[in-house]
């Protein structure tokens, strides 16, 4: 049972260029999150999703996009690579909303040079 | 809006000794908390939430909404607790998270 996979692990951008960070969950469950780790500042949601096709933003939108096309992918694309994004990237997802709990990805370290 | 306030960034105590990690939240609406653990080179994962009310490795958490805090304690501190805590709210669709506190268990 994979869990939530994110790939790739590790990645380095020059300014400006773009990329798309995958996640993907083999457990049926509706809602997708992305956060973003960074030291001292905790995570900070991006968008989430409560199923394909529903995306919403979350705190730190700005610079991101998703898509939601089906269940089991939420990819989070990058379009101008800033360094204010070099980060720790997670992808979670959960069954429900409420008192359901979040099972995360192992992370994407991003760094924009 | 809602927020989670976790004051501590570092702490550090001695095996044995008591820990308490906290949290405060602000929530107009009947919020759902949790605490999820961060140990060295594994995933985020949950240690405990508020509506179950169970004791996970000999953590507890009390939800005291007169003074909106749901407080991590553990009496017994061990080596293996050192790791990252995250306090977290979920208001409904989403779930947010506080800053983290890094607890560092000294032998």
């Amino acid at each position: 049972n994979a869990g939530v996979t994110q790939t790739p692990k590790f990645r380095i951008l020059k300014i400006g260029q773009s990329m798309t960070l995958q996640c993907t969950q083999d457990m049926n469950h509706n809602y997708m999150y992305w956060y973003r780790q960074d030291p001292g500042m905790g995570l900070k949601l991006i968008y989430y999703s409560v199923g394909a096709g529903i995306t919403d933003k979350g705190e730190v939108p700005n610079g991101y996009n998703v898509s939601r096309s089906t269940t089991e992918d939420f990819p989070l694309r990058l379009e101008l690579a800033a360094p204010s994004q070099t980060s720790v990237y997670f992808c979670a997802s959960r069954l429900g909303q409420g008192n359901e709990k979040l099972f995360f990805g192992s992370g994407t370290q991003l760094s924009v040079l | 809006a809602q927020r989670v306030t976790q004051p501590e960034k570092l702490l550090s105590v001695f095996k044995g000794a008591p820990v308490e990690l906290k949290c405060n939240y602000s929530y107009s609406g009947s919020p759902e908390l949790f605490w999820y653990v961060q140990y060295s080179r594994q995933r985020l994962q949950l240690l405990l939430r508020h509506i179950s009310r169970e004791s996970i490795k000999g953590f507890t958490a009390d939800l005291n909404k007169g003074e909106t805090s749901f407080h991590l304690k553990k009496p017994f501190a061990q080596e293996e607790d050192s790791a990252m805590y995250y306090c977290a709210l979920s208001g409904g669709d989403d779930m947010r998270f506080g800053a983290g506190t890094r607890l560092t268990v000294k032998p």
